[in-house]
């Protein structure tokens, strides 16, 4: 069974590109939470994603940064235009329900530094 | 918003002893759950405890929910080099809606 899956590992932009996160679920998960971890920091929530549906993107910045979760397809974190300060990596974990009922399961994250 | 906090930050354990590690959060929790990220590595989840003053043992590894469901513990027996990595605890309100709010993580360095 794979696991969480994202890419790219790494990804390096400059400033005022855009950047591009994807994250693929455990199968069969259908809650999906994208968090943020700069170093020797904590994991800040971003975005929770349940199938097509955004339910509380209340840690998202409201400018440059997007996501989704499609029916088809992965989540995609989307950032545009970044700046040096978006430099971090981006953790995505899945879960089969809320995590009321259990475990979320991460992904090996993706690493993204700006110029 | 929810806070929640781990001390302490770094926690450097000579091989064999014991140590603990401590999660406060500022409301009350539904739950809270335990991960461990190896360096370079990512979360990877240790347990979850959902009752009033619940206590769970994985072999060397105690964990306790505060009577008040506001603070949290681990303690670690015995330690072994293959516990090094940055200890985090991550609570649920579900008052905040269905996120989990992680602390700043407990970075444990183990002396041989």
């Amino acid at each position: 069974n794979a696991g969480v899956m994202q890419n790219p590992r790494h990804l390096v932009r400059r400033r005022g590109q855009e950047a591009r996160l994807r994250c693929s679920p455990v199968k069969g998960h259908s809650h999906v939470y994208w968090y943020r971890q700069l170093p020797e920091e904590g994991l800040k929530f971003m975005v929770y994603l349940q199938k097509e549906n955004i339910i509380d993107e209340s840690g998202m910045p409201k400018e440059r940064f997007s996501a989704e979760f499609p029916k088809e397809g992965p989540s995609i974190l989307r950032i545009q235009q970044v700046v040096r300060g978006d430099s971090a990596a981006y953790f995505c974990a899945s879960s089969p329900g809320t995590v009321n009922t259990g475990e979320l399961f991460f992904g090996e994250g993706s690493r993204l530094t700006v110029l | 918003g929810q806070q929640v906090m781990q001390i302490p930050q770094y926690q450097h354990v000579q091989e064999g002893e014991d140590f603990t590690t401590y999660c406060n959060s500022s409301t009350t929790l539904s739950n809270i759950q335990w991960y461990k990220q190896r360096p370079g590595g990512h979360p990877v989840f240790l347990i979850q405890l959902v009752k009033s003053g619940e206590v769970k043992k994985q072999k060397r590894l105690t964990f306790q929910f505060g009577e008040a469901k506001k603070n949290s513990s681990l303690h670690i027996t015995a330690t072994q080099t293959t516990d090094v990595g940055t200890y985090f605890c991550a609570g649920l309100n579900k008052a905040a809606g269905n996120k989990l709010t992680f602390g700043g993580g407990t970075r444990v360095l183990v002396k041989p």
